[in-house]
């Protein structure tokens, strides 16, 4: 069974710049998750799909991000303009039945904003 | 969420030694907790996990201890071989909330 992946694996841009990331979560989780970890501190939740839904959206910094999931199958964070405090690594997650199994994660994408 | 936190940010075992990390949560309300491993480049990966309503749950070579009491979760690892050298996460959600809540982790590094 493929894992979760994730896609670029590293970034960099510039400050001011649009980045794309990319999750396919493991094929059948309707949950998907966006969690990132910048320099230094936690591993912190950004928000949680079930299929197309944004389920729960509370961890999201602010307006400059927009995540999507189209059709329920992957999803893509967009972060636009990117700002130097967005740098980091970006997990993606998925899992099968809600609160009933564990989080599986991508390796993640580090971005790089400069 | 409120953050969950580690006792240790480093620990060095001997190869074939018992390790034991810890980690202390401060959401009573929480009811779920789970370790991870996280090698370097790569992404969380899933060791273990137990649910409030149990004090205790084996693995293959790792148990997981919940002492809701004191609020505090460790990993035990029988026999650590220097595979199991990466830095080790613990997690909680709380009841109805399906948000994880990470400690800053702890590097364990096995000594061959």
């Amino acid at each position: 069974e493929a894992g979760v992946t994730q896609f670029p694996s590293h970034s960099v841009i510039e400050k001011g710049q649009t980045v794309t990331l990319r999750c396919d979560p493991i094929s059948g989780h309707d949950n998907l998750y966006w969690y990132r970890r910048v320099m230094g501190k936690e591993i912190k939740f950004l928000l949680h799909f079930v299929k197309e839904s944004k389920q729960d959206e509370s961890g999201m910094p602010n307006n400059r991000f927009l995540a999507e999931r189209t059709g329920g199958t992957y999803s893509t964070l967009k972060v636009q303009p990117a700002e130097l405090e967005d740098s980091g690594v970006y997990f993606c997650a998925s899992s099968f039945t809600l609160g009933d199994s564990p989080l599986h994660f991508g390796n993640g994408t580090r971005l790089t904003v400069t | 969420g409120e953050s969950v936190g580690l006792h240790l940010p480093t620990l060095s075992v001997q190869e074939g030694d018992n390790s034991i990390i810890n980690c202390a949560y401060s959401n009573s309300a929480s009811d779920y907790f789970i370790w991870y491993k996280q090698e370097s480049g790569k992404g969380p990966q899933f060791i273990i996990d137990i649910r409030s309503n149990m004090d205790k749950r084996q693995g293959q070579r790792v148990t997981v201890l919940l002492n809701k009491t004191v609020k505090h979760l460790s990993l035990q690892i029988a026999a650590t071989q220097p595979g199991d050298s990466a830095v080790y996460f613990c997690g909680d959600s709380g009841a109805g909330s399906y948000q994880l809540t990470f400690g800053k982790g702890t590097k364990l590094s096995v000594i061959p």
